[in-house]
């Protein structure tokens, strides 16, 4: 199947300090990302939708000034936690859907970052 | 809007036995996509079986399959000859066809397979 890789898998920053998260497709051309928050065992919260070379989508409730979100090109995709916040510590996964028939009308997920803040 | 239930936050099954997790959800649309995800303890979130609403075969993915009656708006995934490797967060997840549409998530529901 499809493979994303987030990277990195864990990091702890101060408060105040931005992180930046990195999601990119390895073998195949993403049209669009996605960014979740997943809270301690809740289900998975659709933050924003992002389509290369446009400017993301995001949910209601959710700052857009806080969490940046750059889909550059068809394979990377960063999401940028601006002047983190203890309140911002949680766990951030992304996915892709792309055009080739593999991962059409299918979400592929990667390992999802898990974000501290001091 | 979408919604999308599952009302088994959790459950358990004897290794080799059958279990079934229940998923319903709501709609006005008529095409759509239905999706089981499995999230291990290792967060990674996998796709284990998907289902085209204007299909009326129940999906199958080896020992994975659904239970999708349309009319209900109930999607349930039977899983046999349980594994301990099976044991993991299920979610269920709904989506409308065509466009960027996104994923709805139901609210899990946490599986363990006990030896």
């Amino acid at each position: 199947g499809a493979v994303v890789s987030q990277h990195p898998s864990r990091v702890i920053c101060k408060s105040g300090t931005s992180v930046k998260i990195e999601c990119r497709s390895l073998d195949f051309q993403a049209t669009t990302m996605f960014w979740y928050r997943q809270f301690p065992k809740k289900s998975l919260m659709l933050m924003a939708t992002s389509n290369e070379g446009s400017k993301a989508t995001y949910e209601q409730g959710v700052e857009k000034d806080k969490f940046l979100i750059n889909h550059a090109s068809l394979t990377l995709s960063t999401l940028t936690v601006t002047s983190a916040h203890p309140e911002d510590s949680s766990f951030y996964i992304c996915s892709a859907k792309g055009l080739a028939d593999l991962a059409k009308n299918i979400q592929y997920f990667g390992a999802g970052t898990r974000l501290s803040v001091l | 809007a979408q919604t999308v239930t599952q009302s088994q936050p959790e459950m358990s099954v004897q290794e080799a036995e059958t279990v079934t997790l229940s998923c319903t959800y709501d709609t006005s649309e008529n095409n759509y996509y239905l999706f089981w995800y499995k999230q291990p303890p290792s967060r990674q979130m996998i796709l284990v079986i998907r289902q085209e609403a204007y299909k009326q075969q129940n999906a199958t993915e080896n020992r994975f399959s659904v239970n999708f009656q349309k009319a209900a708006k109930s999607f349930s995934l039977k899983i046999s000859d349980s594994q301990l490797g099976d044991t993991a967060m299920y979610f269920c997840a709904f989506r409308i066809s065509g466009g960027y549409q996104k994923v709805t998530f139901g609210t899990g529901t946490k599986l363990q397979v006990i030896p």
